[in-house]
């Protein structure tokens, strides 16, 4: 199974909005509402942001939103803050081997 | 607080064993399926394996099956991974991750596994 493609690197000022997108294929992002999104700040650990595509964690703020186009799945963050510097994962479920596949990470800088 | 605190990494030598530990408090722990994954030097996140709550259920990455064991002590609140047969591909930080519909809720800092030729 390959990893989903994200864009390595994403850049922002603050209060401007950002959209991070992540590619897959029919047979995980395209097949189920089971994709899901992690903040992972280098040394802590990861966060759950998104998950089931649109769906926000209690506690997670507003500016993050989620959204999908056919085999695309998409990570906006709005009101860019300087603490929303980190790397962010996308990640789908996979039925047909019982698996999961992550994206390979954005970093994104607040400028 | 929810806390996963993973323990047991360190550097071995190609083919030599580790078995990593990461335990739960301040949260359910008993009926959740829960997770490993890991992270190699400048890559992105891999799932590596999953448990079942009742420990009688399990699935593994292609790329650890038949190396890699997870398994899990309800009573201590405590998830394992033992790692044989290491490879240097193996190299990464390793994390715990508990699993609730389809999707992971709460995470580990990670232990790291360094493996040499």
């Amino acid at each position: 199974q390959s990893a989903l493609t994200q864009p390595a690197s994403v850049s922002g000022s603050p209060g401007q909005s950002i959209t991070i997108s992540c590619a897959g294929t029919g047979a995980d992002i395209g097949s189920y509402n089971l994709v899901s999104w992690y903040r992972h700040h280098p040394g802590n650990a990861p966060k759950l942001i998104i998950f089931e595509v649109v769906q926000r964690p209690s506690g997670v703020s507003d500016r993050f939103s989620g959204s999908r186009s056919g085999n695309t799945a998409s990570l906006t963050i709005s009101g860019l803050q300087a603490d929303d510097e980190a790397d962010y994962y996308c990640c789908s479920y996979v039925s047909r081997n019982t698996s999961w596949v992550f994206g390979g990470g954005t970093k994104l800088t607040v400028l | 607080e929810a806390q996963l605190v993973e323990s047991g990494g360190g550097s071995v030598q190609l083919g030599e064993s580790l078995r990593l530990s990461c335990v739960v408090s301040g949260l359910p722990f008993t009926t959740y399926w829960m997770h490993w994954a890991r992270q190699a030097p400048g890559k992105g996140l891999v799932w590596v394996a999953r448990i079942r709550g009742d420990g009688k259920s399990t699935t593994y990455a292609d790329s650890v099956k038949g190396r890699f064991t997870i398994s899990r002590d309800n009573a201590k609140s405590t998830l394992y991974l033992q790692m044989d047969s290491l490879r240097v591909e193996d190299t990464a930080v390793y994390y715990c991750a508990r699993g609730y519909n389809y999707r992971f809720d709460y995470w580990g800092q990670g232990t790291l596994v360094s493996v040499s030729p």
